[in-house]
């Protein structure tokens, strides 16, 4: 079935570094990818998608391209702020299963001031 | 204006009783989605609703687990004889349509002791 890898976390870095979350996924026909975003005590936010090979989801200055050569969706953004320390799941749907969301494992960044 | 609403924020049972969690959709939104968020098996689909399709029960883990969505707005999931390995956060999630942005619910955590 599909599926969704991300790398394993904690994460941990200094204000201003630069992040790179890796996801790969597993999936038969072409699936729509998503970032999603889950702050302390609030609920899980879509951060940005991309619907098709080559594409490029942008917000909040986090960046993800969907490489189908790689079946990779790396999550990316060049100067983290604390304020963006939370858990981000990486997910993936297909029309032909009813959009049902498959994530992955989630990765905890923390950003230290 | 209102969000994806869940009831109770936090449920607290002892193994072998059957639990009730509620889910208010965003208005209009005609699909629905349960998720399961355990430390065991990450986020997992449960259930999905469309409009007045037949729902999607294939992530249901057993058939102690079913739910309901009336009028194609609230919906409930039921857990019958509940067990420890039913302990986790049960998010609820609503769209436009099936292919829309998924918007999540702040989640019911429920212990079972």
């Amino acid at each position: 079935g599909d599926s969704v890898t991300q790398m394993e976390g904690p994460v941990t870095l200094s204000e201003e570094a630069c992040l790179t979350i890796n996801c790969t996924y597993t999936a038969t026909g072409y699936p729509s990818l998503f970032w999603y975003v889950q702050y302390p005590g609030e609920g899980l936010q879509l951060l940005l998608k991309a619907t098709k090979a080559d594409d490029k989801g942008s917000n909040k200055g986090f960046e993800a391209t969907y490489r189908k050569e790689t079946t990779s969706f790396h999550l990316e953004k060049g100067s983290v702020q604390v304020s963006d320390s939370a858990v981000y799941f990486c997910a993936l749907t297909k029309e032909t299963s009813g959009s049902r969301l498959t994530f992955g494992e989630g990765t905890q960044l923390t950003v230290n001031p | 204006g209102a969000g994806v609403s869940q009831s109770p924020s936090n449920k607290v049972t002892e193994k072998g009783k059957d639990v009730e969690l509620r889910c208010d959709p965003i208005s209009g939104h005609t699909a629905l989605y349960w998720y399961r968020q355990s430390l065991g098996q990450g986020l997992e689909f449960l259930i999905y609703f469309q409009g007045n399709s037949a729902p999607d029960k294939s992530g249901l883990p057993s058939d102690r687990f079913s739910a309901e969505r009336t009028g194609g707005s609230v919906s409930t999931l039921t857990i019958q004889r509940t067990q420890q390995e039913d302990s986790a956060v049960y998010l609820c999630a609503s769209s436009l349509n099936w292919a829309d942005e998924q918007f999540f619910g702040p989640g019911t955590r429920l212990t079972v002791l």
